[in-house]
């Protein structure tokens, strides 16, 4: 079974700049979610969906973040403009639905360093 | 507010058996993770528990007590491998994972 893929692995940008990252769940996954995890930390929930509905976005800010996930399936965070405090990893990952115990499986991240 | 503590950093010896904790105050509770993180790597699943008492997986294992609000991961005969942060979060009334800010564990020869 594929696992949560993500791209791009690494990306440097300046402040002021934009970026996004994709994200394609495991198959048959409905709730996909997006968090930020800070060196030492653990991750920030910024926003879940379930299919193609929003969850909860209480954490992401709106400013500058968005997130879209068309079709239920694949989904993209953009970042517009970048500020030197979204230097993180962004972790997307996938569980089969919201309402139960079920796994959450993680991507691999995606590295921000903004300079 | 919602609130999940575990210890920053431990230390512990090859071979040994190391017990890492996590207490937890949350709006309701509906389940409570253990994930595993190497440096510089996505968090990997180790355990669910949802009822109380001890779930054994291998060299790993994990325990529970909803009445305190309580949980530990036990490892034992470890290996240099496992030194990596080791994250607790909770599902909470509304199934949101609140997440704990890991543990450092390091493993010395």
């Amino acid at each position: 079974e594929a696992g949560v893929a993500q791209s791009p692995r690494y990306k440097i940008i300046e402040k002021r700049q934009s970026v996004a990252f994709w994200c394609n769940p495991i198959s048959g996954h409905a709730t996909l979610y997006w968090y930020q995890q800070i060196l030492g930390q653990g991750p920030k929930l910024l926003i879940q969906f379930q299919n193609n509905g929003v969850v909860d976005d209480s954490q992401l800010p709106k400013d500058r973040f968005s997130a879209e996930r068309l079709k239920g399936v694949d989904s993209t965070l953009k970042i517009q403009p970048a500020k030197l405090e979204d230097s993180a990893v962004y972790l997307c990952a996938s569980s089969e639905d919201t309402f139960s115990g079920n796994t959450i499986y993680f991507g691999e991240g995606s590295w921000l360093t903004v300079v | 507010g919602q609130n999940i503590d575990q210890p920053t950093e431990m230390t512990a010896t090859e071979g040994a058996i190391v017990q890492i904790n996590c207490t937890y105050q949350t709006s309701g509770f509906n389940g409570l993770f253990w994930y595993q993180q190497h440096a510089g790597e996505a968090p990997t699943f180790l355990s669910y528990n949802v009822l109380d008492g001890l779930e054994e997986k291998g060299r790993f294992s994990s325990f529970l007590s909803r009445s305190k609000g309580y949980s530990y991961l036990l490892l034992k005969e470890l290996q240099m491998k496992d030194s990596a942060s080791y994250l607790c979060a909770v599902l909470d009334s509304n199934y949101q994972l609140i997440w704990g800010a890991g543990t450092k564990l390091i493993i010395k020869p």
